[in-house]
């Protein structure tokens, strides 16, 4: 079993629309998770970090983190054409600061 | 602010050659990472310096792989013979400290012909 599970994709919605993006870990201990955003051929950048079971909201986007299920989401609001990208969900695995990635999930929002 | 530098961007090589890389942290990050990318997955961590020591190489492939931060600045990471299978990004990353958000420079794209 891999250590973050993320579907491939490609999710498609249209603009304007929720995009709904999730996330499953094996890793009971870990502590961190973060949402990183990929342009195709571009480099990640953080988008959002939760360390508690909720929600945790920034702008458009909302973070969303169950450890019972061992589940963590990101909700993007009023998606936008500029939104398309590859969404990497990563985390902290126990009390390590090292970053374990998922493959990421194809986000394409259409005109 | 400058962000993570690294050069080159492209590089192109044939098998059993050698390669390095070189990047540049965001001025006065203590903690630098390299990361694998290969096409279609998410990132993969080789090596993470804390300064000048090594805090985490247990994925780094020693027997082809090589890293150093001699003076806890700038990092260079080496492979040394190339395989197909290295084609990936190679990516850095620095924080300000182990706990604090990480940047990522442009990458490296490495083809192994």
């Amino acid at each position: 079993q891999k250590e973050v599970e993320q579907n491939s994709g490609p999710l498609s919605v249209p603009e304007g629309a929720i995009a709904s993006l999730n996330c499953t870990y094996s890793d009971r201990g870990s502590q961190s998770f973060f949402w990183y955003r990929q342009y195709s051929g571009k480099s990640p950048e953080l988008i959002m970090s939760i360390y508690s079971n909720g929600d945790k909201e920034d702008g458009r986007f909302t973070a969303q983190l169950n450890k019972a299920s061992q589940y963590v989401s990101l909700l993007i609001r009023d998606s936008q054409p500029s939104d398309s990208a590859t969404y990497l969900c990563a985390l902290n695995p126990d009390s390590s600061y090292k970053l374990i990635f998922g493959s990421g999930t194809r986000l394409l929002v259409r005109p | 602010e400058a962000g993570v530098a690294q050069s080159p961007r492209y590089k192109i090589i044939e098998k059993r050659q050698s390669v390095a890389f070189w990047c540049n942290p965001i001025s006065g990050h203590a903690t630098l990472y390299w990361y694998q990318q290969i096409l279609g997955q998410g990132p993969k961590l080789l090596i993470q310096f804390q300064n000048n020591g090594v805090v985490d190489d247990s994925q780094l492939p020693k027997d082809r792989f090589s890293a150093e931060r001699l003076k806890g600045v700038d990092s260079t990471l080496k492979i040394q013979p190339a395989k197909l299978e290295d084609s990936a990004v190679y990516l850095c990353a620095s924080s300000f400290e182990l706990q604090d958000t990480q940047y990522f420079g442009p990458g490296t794209r490495l083809t192994v012909l």
